[in-house]
């Protein structure tokens, strides 16, 4: 049990298909990320909500849809995905950006996407 | 601007071999924090270590030390007497507290480390 739960833990959509996404997180945190492991390829910071609010889109493509209704919670929406979107999505949460203690972040299990 | 250096892209050792994965960083700020994460098959990341700019003392955990050099700027990771179950990807990050970064954390790309029987 990490803190925060991705759901769910795999899935394969074609690329008409749209799905969602889930990342939940009972810490108490206030700040939420999105991020892409494709494999033998770095962390890809997608977004990041603090507060509830969009703070970050890394030129994300628009087929890529998060939705964070509370600090709780936070959602990708998916459509229209092309092949090259299959990866490792991790969720993550930290503490208020700028609290000064900073404690790292914690990560989900992540959501192993296909797309075919 | 921030970055984090994992030069080491893959490393290989036998069971209870010591092994080091290297980790540099660039950083303008004077006050930040650094961390290094493992990420096991599984595919979460798991939080290992966090370490900020003014304690310089090395750590050590069990098995795992932390070497921080901030003349070389250098974070350093070492596992003493490998074991199968240390296989993963680790990462090494780094969070500056000031500026337009505050709080946000950069990663390297990543050592994958694995340790054969």
């Amino acid at each position: 049990e990490t803190g925060v739960t991705q759901t769910p833990r795999h899935l394969v959509m074609g690329m008409t298909n749209k799905k969602s996404l889930k990342c939940e997180q009972h810490l108490g945190h206030n700040a939420m990320y999105w991020y892409k492991q494709s494999a033998k390829k770095p962390l890809e910071l997608m977004f990041v909500y603090n507060f509830k609010e969009q703070t970050e889109n890394n030129s994300v493509p628009s087929r890529f849809s998060p939705e964070c209704p509370n600090s709780s919670h936070l959602f990708l929406h998916l459509h229209t995905l092309q092949p090259e979107d299959s990866a490792l999505y991790l969720c993550a949460s930290s503490q208020d950006r700028h609290d000064r203690g900073f404690y790292g972040y914690t990560f989900g299990s992540g959501t192993r996407l296909t797309v075919v | 601007a921030q970055k984090v250096t994992q030069a080491q892209t893959e490393i290989s050792v036998v069971e209870k071999e010591d092994v080091t994965l290297d980790c540099v960083y660039e950083t303008r700020d004077t006050t930040y924090y650094l961390f290094w994460y493992k990420q096991p098959p599984s595919g979460e990341l798991v939080f290992l270590i966090r370490r900020n700019s003014f304690d310089e003392q090395n750590e050590i955990s069990g098995r795992y030390s932390w070497n921080f050099q901030k003349s070389t700027s250098s974070f350093n990771f070492t596992i003493t007497a490998s074991q199968v179950v240390d296989s993963a990807v680790y990462f090494c990050a780094l969070s500056e507290v000031r500026g337009t970064n505050a709080g946000k954390s950069t990663f390297g790309d990543g050592t994958t480390l694995t340790v054969k029987p």
